[in-house]
């Protein structure tokens, strides 16, 4: 069965410019986790998706936004980019959303740099 | 709110060396722990989970975890490094209910020959 797998996996973006960056779980996952991972801050949870509905929210600007299609897949979007913002960004999917009991699988991740 | 400490950033151990990290959690009732493992260009890899019955956890690669409410620690150990397990190690935590995890900043292992 095919991992976790995130879409593009390196980007370079200015200030200012918007991004996307796409998820595809585990197959018959239905619940995705994005998180930001930093030196500074570690891994921070952004939100998590499962049938299409936004379940839980992280301590994010609103220009963190996300969403999930009917086959799963899920995006993430980021407007007006800011320095701060490079990062890699982890997608992680599980098979429903029962809570952190759930193991979590994670893609390889979508490296962004933020000129 | 549940949170996690990982008091070590870096070790360094020699190859055959015995290993343990360490992971102190904050949460009012049994938590749910995870080690995960991140090695360089990758995403995480899960090593183990503990959820409850048995503190003494076994994972994959050979490592083992032992969840000690008393001192809210939850240690990773391993007896015996090899060179391939240079990595960095996260702890997590999770709470019961539809809560995300909350990660350790993690610590970083290097091995020596």
């Amino acid at each position: 069965k095919a991992g976790v797998t995130q879409t593009p996996r390196y980007l370079i973006k200015t200030r200012g410019q918007q991004v996307t960056l796409s998820c595809s779980p585990i197959s018959g996952h239905r619940s995705v986790s994005w998180y930001q991972q930093t030196p500074g801050q570690g891994l921070q949870f952004l939100f998590e998706y499962f049938s299409e509905t936004q379940r839980n929210k992280g301590n994010f600007p609103g220009r963190f936004s996300g969403r999930q299609f009917s086959n799963s897949r899920s995006e993430m979007n980021v407007s007006t980019l800011e320095l701060g913002d490079s990062a890699l960004y982890l997608c992680a999917s599980s098979l429903s959303s029962g809570g952190a009991q759930e193991t979590q699988y994670f893609g390889p991740g979508t490296r962004l740099l933020v000129l | 709110a549940q949170s996690v400490t990982q008091p070590d950033i870096h070790i360094t151990v020699s190859e055959g060396a015995s290993l343990e990290l360490r992971c102190n959690y904050s949460y009012g009732a049994t938590p749910y722990l995870f080690w995960y493992v991140q090695s360089p260009g990758q995403g995480l890899q899960l090593l183990l989970k503990y959820f409850s019955g048995d503190t003494l956890v076994q994972g994959i690669k050979g490592f083992e975890a032992e969840f000690k409410r008393s001192q809210s620690s939850f240690n990773l150990r391993k007896p015996s490094v090899h060179w391939s397990d240079a990595a960095e190690y996260f702890c997590a935590v999770g709470a019961r209910g539809n809560t995300p995890l909350v990660f350790g900043k993690g610590t970083r292992l290097s091995v020596i020959a």
